[in-house]
Formats: structure tokens, C-alpha cells, sequence
């Protein structure tokens, strides 16, 4: 158990739907990680937040938009459904942003999405 | 160009020999980390090792070592005494500190070890 918690573990839902993913770090982590593992796409980063703020950005969809809340906990947002957004997603989390404790990273178990 | 490299879509080793897992890299950024991901069959996603663009020495993380050669563009996983749990999806992945600190994945290599 990494110490990372992510929920929904699965998710179903409909093209066009609107959905929110939620990832709980670990005690003292101040930095989150969101990544999308599919098929077609292979694994790919979306986004970083540390200590609220968005640090680094990859190729995340306009659709989909992310935040991290005061509490550390963070959420990723994906609406406007389409059937490849079908995927694994998992967050991650480090204890900063850079150096050696921000580059070991703790993954959560991931919410896989099926979208119909 | 791709940014990150994996040519081995498959490797089989022996337990308890040592196996290597090939990468290759791409950037022109002088500031980079690379790093080394496990994912088992059950779909967890599983760090590794670090290394970054300036450290001197190999990284190291008990049986993992990451064989880093700058000039060459290559960051090979080694995985010493193999084991059955070894069995995995292993990614490499680089983060261009300089350039927005995205992450770039290589497409993977199934590693099978063989009891």
C-alpha cells in the first residue's frame, strides 16, 4: 500500500458525461501527479500540482482540468466524454516538487474509466 | 522524434540472472531526470529509480541500477539476481526540468522471468 488513495476504483459512464476523479496523497506530500494509461495512447502525463499550484503541465485535453485543494487532496475533472478517454488514470504523489524527494513518486491504485 | 525509447517490446530472463532494459532519450534540454517504472500484471504503478542529468554516479535502489551514459543518450535499467516477482511492464520515463517539467513515457517492455 503506497499510502496513496484514489476514487472511484472503476467508473462507468456515457459519452457527452461529466466526471470527477479524486486522489488523496500521502501524509506530508505536497505534490500530485495525474497520468492517463490507455490502449491507443500508452501512458502519459496530464498534470502536476504542489501545494495548490499547477507545476507542470503535459498533454491534458482542455476538457479535462484538474486542481488541488487545501487539504492537499486533489481532484481531475474530465467532461464532454468521449469513448477514447477510456482509461486507466492514476495519481501519484511526492513529498515536494523537485530533488530527491520530489522525483520518488507514490502511485495510487488508478480509477479505471469505461466510457460507453 | 520520439523523446523516449524502448526498443525491447519483450525480454525473457533466467532467475536469478541479470537482465538489462534498454532506453534511449531525446532532448536538448541540459537539465533532465529519468526515471525507471514497474507495473506488474495487477495494473499498480510502481517508481523505481531516479536519475538526474547532473548526478555523477549511477543511481542505484537494491536489486535496480540505472546504467546512465550522457554522451550516449541511454538510461538502462539493470535488474540484478532476477526474481519471478520481477515479471512486469517496466517503463522509462524523462522530465525536461527546463521545459515545463513534462513527463515522457516510453512505450514499455514486458520483461518474463523464467523459473
Amino acid at each position: 500500500d503506497s499510502g496513496v488513495t484514489q476514487t472511484p476504483k472503476h467508473l462507468i459512464t456515457a459519452t457527452g458525461q461529466r466526471v470527477t476523479l479524486r486522489c488523496s496523497p500521502r501524509s506530508g506530500d505536497l505534490s500530485v501527479y495525474w497520468y492517463q494509461q490507455s490502449l491507443d495512447q500508452g501512458l502519459q502525463f496530464l498534470i502536476q500540482y504542489y501545494n495548490g499550484e499547477e507545476r507542470a503541465k503535459g498533454n491534458i485535453l482542455e476538457r479535462f482540468s484538474a486542481q488541488q485543494f487545501p487539504d492537499l487532496h486533489s481532484e481531475l475533472n474530465l467532461s464532454s466524454l468521449e469513448l477514447g478517454d477510456s482509461a486507466l488514470y492514476f495519481c501519484a504523489s511526492s513529498r515536494t516538487s523537485g530533488g530527491a524527494f520530489g522525483n520518488e513518486q507514490f502511485f495510487g491504485p488508478g480509477t479505471r474509466l469505461t466510457v460507453l | 522524434a520520439q523523446k523516449i525509447t524502448q526498443t525491447q517490446p519483450g525480454m525473457f530472463v533466467q532467475e536469478k540472472e541479470a537482465v538489462t532494459l534498454d532506453c534511449t532519450y531525446d532532448t536538448s534540454d541540459p537539465s533532465y531526470g529519468l526515471f525507471w517504472y514497474k507495473q506488474p500484471s495487477s495494473g499498480e504503478m510502481i517508481f523505481l529509480i531516479y536519475q538526474g542529468s547532473y548526478d555523477q554516479q549511477n543511481a542505484t535502489e537494491g536489486r535496480y541500477s540505472l546504467n546512465f551514459q550522457k554522451a550516449r543518450k541511454s538510461a538502462n535499467l539493470v535488474i540484478s539476481a532476477s526474481q519471478l516477482g520481477d515479471s512486469a511492464m517496466y517503463f522509462c520515463a524523462m522530465r525536461e526540468e527546463n521545459r515545463g517539467n513534462q513527463f515522457y513515457f516510453g512505450t514499455g517492455t514486458s520483461l518474463t522471468v523464467i523459473p
